[in-house]
């Protein structure tokens, strides 16, 4: 079974650009949960998307968003990029959703803002 | 989500056991503790979970304490590849959300 892979791998935009990170979980897998890493404030949740909804939402502004299609695949936008949007996004996806279930990560966009 | 306290950093030699610490005082009832690490340079994979007896699998071994307010993870022999941020997390509910702590930094030494 294939793992969860994210697209593109590495970005570099500038500040006030949007971009759109895309990731396709292990197939059969209805939830996806995106998270931002960074060396000050480690990992962090950005929100989570089960069955094309969103059902948690981290403390981000709203210039994060996301979306799940019907096929799982999800996508997460960041709107008016800032140079502290620079990171590491990982997305993870779990059969059901629920805490019962391990996570499963893929390898990450590094995105760069300049 | 229930808080967890970690070391912030262990040293071990290769081919040693480690046991990594966690509390959770704070742990209800239906909390499940699960344990992910995080290898440099890639994303965080899972290692092992359970709810209230001891578990274990190909890569380590859980052990709860009786309360469930403390859980260590035992690496049987720790190997060069086993070097990275061990995480312990209690996720609650039907969510797949995850909150991460500043977790444990596992050095092996050869």
């Amino acid at each position: 079974k294939a793992g969860v892979t994210q697209t593109p791998r590495y970005l570099i935009k500038t500040r006030g650009q949007q971009v759109t990170l895309s990731c396709s979980p292990i197939s059969g897998h209805r939830s996806v949960s995106w998270y931002q890493q960074t060396p000050g404030q480690g990992l962090q949740f950005l929100f989570e998307y089960f069955s094309e909804t969103q059902r948690n939402k981290g403390n981000f502004p709203g210039r994060f968003s996301g979306r799940q299609f019907s096929n799982s695949r999800s996508e997460m936008n960041v709107s008016t990029l800032e140079l502290g949007d620079s990171a590491l996004y990982l997305c993870a996806s779990n059969p059901y959703g629920s805490s019962y279930n391990e996570q499963f990560f893929g390898p990450g966009t590094r995105l760069t803002v300049l | 989500d229930a808080k967890t306290t970690q070391p912030n950093s262990m040293e071990s030699n290769e081919e040693e056991p480690v046991h990594l610490p966690c509390n959770h005082s704070t742990i209800s009832g239906t909390d499940y503790i699960h344990w992910y690490r995080q290898l440099p340079s890639q994303g965080p994979e899972y290692v092992i979970h359970g709810l209230t007896s001891n578990v274990n699998n190909r890569m380590a071994s859980l052990a709860i304490a009786e309360d469930r307010k403390s859980s260590t993870l035992i690496l049987h022999r720790a190997t060069l590849r086993d070097a990275a941020v061990y995480y312990c997390i209690l996720p609650s509910g039907n969510t797949g959300k995850l909150i991460f702590g500043q977790g444990t930094t596992l050095q092996v030494k050869p």
